[in-house]
């Protein structure tokens, strides 16, 4: 079973709203990762987590804020947000041990902002 | 930083037509993977490969990672229509130490199949 789940799968907040996208994956991987991908685009890494340490943040703007509460959940916090944020965003996983570092994305959260 | 040169950008053909798309890197990989997305669904990992000059198939689908691991291909036989989507190839660097890797993405294939 190689599934990541993600959500919800739409969401439409305001700009002053705040929101959580959720991700969970039973696979036993011990780094999980988020992306975010524009229309056509490929994806573009925001934030990694490594045995529930942020190990990675890609100079993410504080307006996105991760969560790991555990091995097996991935949060991602959302709070005054720009409709530039706009995106489809992904949640991935990798086995965190020995050599195999493919990663396995879930559905994504199709986010508009309004 | 890593780049990827993913060709070509979109290919539109006909059912049962065989597919060839490629991705060359200026920097090496340790590992070459292929992903194909449906419009608003997540990437679905299609092929994994380790080791250069590996040559792997799934189905219809076969890749190499090649000899130099500047580069990949990736190739689809007789195509149909739900092969349609787009088809990124990633390079991944775990960077040593760590238990995570980073994926350099190409900008991706866009296939188009007809009927």
């Amino acid at each position: 079973d190689t599934e990541v789940t993600q959500t919800p799968k739409h969401l439409v907040m305001g700009m002053t709203n705040k929101k959580s996208l959720k991700c969970e994956q039973h696979m036993g991987h011990r780094a999980m990762y988020w992306y975010k991908q524009k229309a056509k685009k490929p994806p573009e890494l925001m934030f990694v987590y490594s045995y529930e340490k942020l190990s990675i943040n890609e100079s993410v703007p504080s307006r996105f804020s991760p969560e790991c509460p555990n091995s097996s959940l991935l949060n991602l916090h959302l709070h005054a947000l720009q409709p530039e944020d706009s995106a489809l965003y992904l949640c991935a996983s990798s086995q965190g041990f020995g050599q195999s570092y493919e990663q396995y994305f879930g559905p994504g959260t199709r986010l508009t902002v309004t | 930083g890593q780049q990827l040169n993913q060709s070509p950008q979109s290919m539109f053909i006909q059912e049962g037509e065989d597919v060839s798309m490629n991705c060359t890197s200026s920097s090496i990989f340790n590992t070459w993977l292929w992903y194909k997305q449906d419009p608003g669904e997540g990437p679905v990992l299609l092929i994994a490969l380790y080791k250069a000059g590996e040559l792997t198939s799934n189905g219809r689908l076969t890749a190499q990672f090649g000899i130099t691991r500047k580069d990949s291909f990736l190739n689809i036989s007789a195509s149909i229509p739900s092969d349609v989507g787009i088809y990124f190839c990633a390079g991944l660097y775990g960077p040593g130490g760590t238990s995570y890797g980073k994926l350099t993405f190409g900008q991706g294939t866009i296939l188009t199949v007809h009927p």
